[in-house]
C-alpha cells in the first residue's frame, strides 16, 4: 500500500518562507511530484524529483531524500496568490500516482 | 483551446440513477486517468487508460466503469449512483504512461452530488 503524509495546514506571512514536508512509504518509487491546487480549481504541476537533492524553479524549490522517504517543497518570498493547497504525489513502479491529502497554505498580509 | 475539458461542471443526481462524466483532451496524450477528490483524503485513482483501447483499475474502482474508444475521450460511468459517490471528479492525461518527467495535466473537475 501507499502511505503519504503531509501537514494539513500551514499559515505564513507575505514575504516569508514556508517549508511543506512530505514523508512517504510506498511499494516502489519512480519519482515524486508536487502540485498546487487553488480552491475550486484543478491541480497544476509544480515540480518533479527522482534523484536525491534540490530542484529549484524560481521561488519554489523541492528536495528529495529517497533513503529517508522524505521530500519538502520550499516556497520563498510568499505572495498572497500562493494561498492554495499543495499536493505531494509519489509515482510507483507501475507509473501510477498516489497523492497525499494535501497541505493548505494560508498567506497573511 | 488546448487542454482537457470535463462535462458537466456540476450535477445533482438521485441515488440509483446512471450518470456519465465526460472527459476530452486535445493534446494527443496516450494516457488518461480518473480521480476523485474528497476532503481529507486527497486524490484517489479510480480508473486509468495507458493507451486507446486499454483500461485498468485504480485504487477505488468499485461502482465505476470507463471506456477508451479513441485517444481523445475517456468517459466515466456510474451505473447506479450511491451517496458515497458524492465527490469532485478530476480527469487527467499524460503524454505517456508515466516515463521520466512525464506530467499529468488535470481537467477543471466535475462536482457530483448524489442524494
Amino acid at each position: 500500500g501507499q502511505n503519504i503524509d503531509q501537514p494539513t495546514e500551514m499559515t505564513a506571512t507575505e514575504g516569508a518562507i514556508v517549508q511543506i514536508n512530505c514523508t512517504y512509504q510506498t511499494s516502489g518509487f519512480n519519482g515524486l511530484f508536487w502540485y498546487q491546487q487553488h480552491a475550486g480549481e484543478a491541480p497544476t504541476f509544480l515540480s518533479y524529483n527522482v534523484l536525491d537533492g534540490l530542484e529549484e524553479k524560481g521561488r519554489f524549490s523541492s528536495f528529495l531524500s529517497r533513503s529517508k522517504g522524505y521530500s519538502y517543497l520550499l516556497l520563498k518570498e510568499l505572495q498572497m496568490k500562493d494561498s492554495a493547497s499543495y499536493l505531494c504525489a509519489v509515482r510507483d513502479n507501475d507509473y501510477k500516482l498516489s497523492f497525499g491529502a494535501g497541505t493548505t497554505v494560508t498567506v497573511r498580509a | 483551446i488546448a487542454g482537457i475539458t470535463q462535462a458537466p461542471t456540476s450535477q445533482i443526481l438521485a441515488a440509483g440513477r446512471r450518470m456519465t462524466l465526460r472527459c476530452t483532451q486535445d493534446m494527443r496524450h496516450n494516457a488518461m486517468y480518473w480521480y476523485r477528490q474528497d476532503l481529507g483524503l486527497g486524490l484517489r485513482l479510480i480508473h486509468y487508460s495507458n493507451t486507446a483501447g486499454t483500461t485498468g483499475k485504480g485504487e477505488v474502482p468499485d461502482g465505476y466503469s470507463v471506456s477508451r474508444a479513441n485517444t481523445d475521450d475517456f468517459p466515466l460511468t456510474l451505473a447506479s449512483a450511491v451517496p458515497s459517490q458524492t465527490s469532485v471528479y478530476f480527469c487527467a492525461s499524460s503524454e505517456s504512461a508515466g516515463d521520466g518527467t512525464d506530467t499529468q495535466y488535470f481537467g477543471p473537475g466535475t462536482r457530483l452530488t448524489v442524494l
